[in-house]
């Protein structure tokens, strides 16, 4: 088993549509999340981050953590065309699980496009 | 200016040819980061540096080294290119004092082609 996993798509959806993307991992040292875009021939950008289990909201974009389930969601609301992009999924060992918080796992990408 | 700069963009390559691939950072991080990434393989990591002194290989090293020059300068070379070290290549810089992880910034990549 992997130690995360991420549905590549394609995924396409009209413009306006609430996205959900989502990423499994085997690994319950993880202990920070977070969601990374990546347009098309550009590096990967930080979208956001969590830690631990919860929420965060951030404009449109909602991320999500279920450490029971070992399961992470990104939620994008009212898509847009701008929101199309490759979204990594990325985890990492915290500082009291004594793992090397250096090291981000990353998932293979989902590839989503919004179509107006 | 972009803060992680990495220098070709795009390169083509014969196999055998000793290839380098440069990255300068102005974000003052002290760690960098070389991955490629491949179409249904993801990010994956090949050297790491913690400082100027500090150099690890990441997960597929085999084929590649790297030369820390200073602080703000990481690069990758390919000593003889191979057909399947065809990627993009990422640089990326870190600052582990930023408290919560090690967020990760990256460059915008060099697409390497070796034939």
């Amino acid at each position: 088993q992997k130690e995360v996993e991420q549905d590549p798509g394609p995924l396409s959806v009209p413009e306006g549509a609430i996205v959900s993307l989502n990423c499994t991992y085997s690994n319950s040292a993880f202990q920070y999340f977070m969601w990374y875009r990546q347009y098309s021939r550009k590096g990967p950008e930080l979208l956001m981050y969590t830690y631990s289990s919860g929420n965060k909201e951030d404009g449109r974009f909602t991320a999500q953590v279920d450490k029971s389930s070992k399961y992470i969601s990104l939620f994008i609301r009212d898509s847009q065309p701008s929101d199309s992009a490759t979204y990594l999924c990325a985890m990492s060992p915290g500082h009291n699980s004594g793992g090397s918080n250096y090291k981000l796992t990353f998932g293979k990408g989902t590839l989503l496009t919004v179509n107006p | 200016d972009a803060d992680v700069t990495q220098t070709p963009r795009n390169r083509i390559t014969k196999t055998g040819k000793r290839i380098m691939l440069e990255c300068s950072q102005t974000k003052g991080h002290d760690r960098m980061y070389w991955y490629r990434q491949d179409p249904g393989l993801g990010l994956r990591l090949i050297y790491y540096s913690f400082d100027v002194k500090d150099i690890n290989k990441g997960e597929i090293s085999d084929g590649y080294s790297v030369s820390r020059q200073a602080q703000a300068k990481f690069s990758l070379s390919l000593e003889s290119a191979i057909p399947n070290q065809t990627a993009l290549y990422f640089c990326a810089t870190s600052d582990p004092g930023q408290g919560f992880t090690d967020t990760q910034y990256f460059g915008p990549g060099t697409r390497l082609t070796v034939l």
